[in-house]
């Protein structure tokens, strides 16, 4: 079966402080892995996808993501965190590029202290 | 381009009445999903459309929710009756195709006394 495992149910950081949320996922075959965001009251934004291209990827607002295999890892990191990243954040895997269903973990919720 | 459209953005009601939500997704997007997204948790898979067909709901409780998607544009999806475990935040998303990225609306939250 596959699944996501969200590491930190909470992260708090400072301003201009880096941001680290893990997330590490079971997976049979080679997965698509996505970062979603979620703010109060607003969707679901995409911030970035692996799809088995380069296993570092950038998304938007400065994030980027890292699929390490042999860790089943795709942690989500930010060099400087900005009082606007205070949100949900969503690790998810489409368990093989041709599935249709994505998998949400439980989410992370990020607070930024100023 | 306008995203995914979704009314009402806020719902209460009693348990055992119904409730009827509704969906637009962008224009020109085949396949449709609604998600449930109980409070703390990831959203779940409750049904999934492809034009008006229906793809996988093998997680739609069948006896009280039903979802439809004529014409193969808008989409309700209703409970009926409604119980206190269906309180919950209800996402519309909407992509080109089954294996492509999903663009999700504000969701509906609805509350049940």
């Amino acid at each position: 079966a596959q699944s996501v495992t969200q590491l930190d149910s909470h992260v708090s950081v400072s301003e201009g402080t880096p941001v680290l949320l893990r997330c590490n996922y079971s997976s049979s075959y080679s997965p698509s892995l996505f970062w979603y965001v979620q703010h109060p009251n607003k969707g679901l934004q995409l911030l970035l996808k692996y799809t088995s291209a380069a296993t570092l990827v950038k998304g938007i607002n400065g994030f980027e993501a890292e699929f390490k295999k042999s860790e089943t890892s795709f942690h989500l990191t930010k060099p400087s965190a900005h009082m606007s990243d205070a949100a949900e954040y969503f690790c998810v895997v489409k368990p093989f590029q041709g599935a249709q269903k994505l998998v949400f973990g439980q989410g992370t919720r990020l607070t930024i202290n100023p | 381009e306008a995203g995914v459209a979704q009314s009402p953005r806020y719902k209460i009601i009693e348990k055992r009445q119904s409730v009827a939500f509704w969906c637009n997704p962008i224009s020109g997007h085949a396949t449709l999903y609604w998600y449930q997204q109980i409070l703390g948790q990831g959203p779940k898979l409750l049904i999934q459309f492809q034009n008006n067909g229906v793809v996988d709901d093998s997680q739609l409780p069948k006896d009280r929710f039903s979802a439809e998607r004529l014409k193969g544009v808008d989409s309700t999806l209703k409970i009926q009756p409604a119980k206190l475990e269906d309180s919950a935040v209800y996402l519309c998303a909407s992509g080109l195709g089954v294996t492509d990225t999903q663009y999700f609306g504000p969701g509906t939250r609805l509350t049940v006394l």
